[in-house]
């Protein structure tokens, strides 16, 4: 059975600093990886959308990478802001098993200082 | 815009009581789902539907019902056979696997 774990839970940075969020899956026959952005009682935002057969995909200050061999993602977030506080939320889609069912982690809680 | 409108958003069901969330979309996106979120466990798929008059249950199916009369609605009753209904709701659609999904702004329902 696929799980996903996303590590740190929780995060605090000053603004303006580069930072890393880890993404692990245990099933590496998925179909592609999704990281969301959820701010505090709203619904998910999708950031960015990596195929399996994909290294990594860029929007603006988000850097997303994929090591399917491995099982691992990585979110990179450049130039930290406190806009980016929010809690991001990575999710695979696999292959077989209820068609198309995203698996989540639990995610990580951002949290940038001014 | 296109896009996938919940309502409402925030929904106070009584002890024994039904309850029925509304998800439509119009995005033309034939396959719709149903997740609830509660604090610490994330995201859990209670119903999916591929395509017009079928679904299918997810992991936490029981005490749910659905109906997909139409491509653009998926709306999810919560009965009170669901003993701890409690949680926020979040819908999603998705066009095929290729093109990831697309969520909703979520229902918080509450137990009075």
């Amino acid at each position: 059975k696929q799980e996903v774990t996303q590590i740190p839970a929780a995060l605090s940075v000053p603004e303006g600093e580069n930072l890393v969020l880890n993404c692990s899956f245990t099933d590496s026959a998925i179909y592609n990886l999704q990281w969301f952005r959820q701010d505090p009682g709203k619904g998910l935002t999708s950031l960015l959308l990596i195929q399996s057969s994909q290294r990594e995909q860029t929007s603006g200050r988000l850097n997303a990478s994929l090591d399917k061999s491995s099982g691992r993602s990585t979110l990179y977030i450049a130039a930290s802001q406190p806009g980016d506080s929010a809690t991001y939320l990575c999710a695979v889609t696999n292959y077989g098993g209820s068609q198309g069912n995203l698996i989540f982690g639990k995610g990580t809680k951002l949290s940038v200082k001014p | 815009d296109g896009g996938i409108t919940q309502s409402p958003k925030y929904l106070f069901r009584k002890e024994g009581q039904n309850v029925t969330l509304s998800c439509e979309q119009n995005l033309n996106h034939d396959a719709m789902y149903w997740y609830r979120q509660d604090p610490g466990q994330g995201l859990r798929l209670i119903y999916y539907s591929q395509i017009v008059n079928d679904f299918q249950k997810g992991d936490i199916a029981e005490g749910y019902s659905v109906s997909r009369e139409k491509k653009e609605s998926f709306p999810l009753t919560v009965t009170s056979a669901q003993k701890n209904p409690t949680a926020f709701y979040l819908c999603a659609s998705s066009m095929a696997q290729l093109y990831g999904y697309t969520f909703g702004s979520g229902t918080r329902l509450t137990v009075v």
